[in-house]
């Protein structure tokens, strides 16, 4: 089964700096999507960015980018110029090509200093 | 749009109670997920449907949660009788599937059940 990994239950940031949160992720499939959600206190999960495997160019959205290394299985997202809304639960997730589950690493919980 | 509609945002029950959670999904969507979050265990999911029908229901815990999907606009997820560690956050999910373009996972709010 795939599993996702994220290795930081917490991080930190100042506001206005950058931080880079780690996901890696176990599979034999070439076909898939890699995701990632963030979870405020609000608890609504809201996607932040996604990336397809197929594709070698890094997805990014305004200051969300992702690292993507499918060799290594890696999937970070770095966050530029942090503000304070950012402080919440980021997920990663992955969902293979064809299936429609989804399959989420436990989380990191990113805190933005003022 | 709504959004995904999740009733109620919480509910506090007793042991061995029957509880329903109710889901509303996006209009148009084809695909309805039921997921849990728990401290312990993260987000797991509980069962999917496509199109009103059971598609996946290995995530359930136990024949005592059942799921169902009546029509397109409306899925329930019970748990009869209720355990205390059943306590958890309840998130019903809904897209298109990638024949219908694919569009990301919508979450509702959750359902923060807590059985005493």
């Amino acid at each position: 089964a795939q599993t996702v990994t994220q290795s930081q239950p917490e991080m930190s940031v100042q506001e206005a700096e950058t931080v880079t949160l780690s996901c890696t992720y176990d599979t034999s499939e070439s076909d898939y999507y890699l995701f990632w959600y963030k979870q405020p206190p609000s608890r609504q999960m809201i996607l932040v960015i996604r990336q397809e495997a197929y594709k070698q160019q890094n997805a990014t959205e305004n200051r969300f980018s992702v690292n993507f290394q499918k060799a290594a299985k890696s999937f970070s997202l770095k966050i530029s110029d942090s503000q304070l809304g950012d402080a919440a639960m980021y997920f990663c997730a992955y969902r293979e090509g064809g299936s429609e589950k989804l399959v989420f690493g436990k989380g990191t919980k990113l805190t933005v200093n003022p | 749009d709504a959004g995904v509609i999740q009733s109620p945002r919480h509910e506090v029950t007793e042991m061995g109670q029957e509880v329903t959670l109710r889901c509303k999904p996006i209009s148009g969507h084809d695909y309805l997920f039921w997921y849990r979050q728990t401290m312990m265990r993260g987000l797991e999911l509980l069962i999917y449907f496509n199109n009103n029908v059971p598609i996946d229901d290995s995530g359930m815990p136990e024949d005592r949660f059942s799921a169902k999907m009546p029509n397109a606009s409306f899925s329930t997820l019970k748990i009869q009788p209720s355990e205390p560690r059943d306590s958890a956050v309840y998130f019903c999910a809904s897209k298109l599937g990638e024949g219908q373009g694919n569009s990301p996972l919508h979450f509702g709010n959750g359902t923060r059940l807590t059985v005493t």
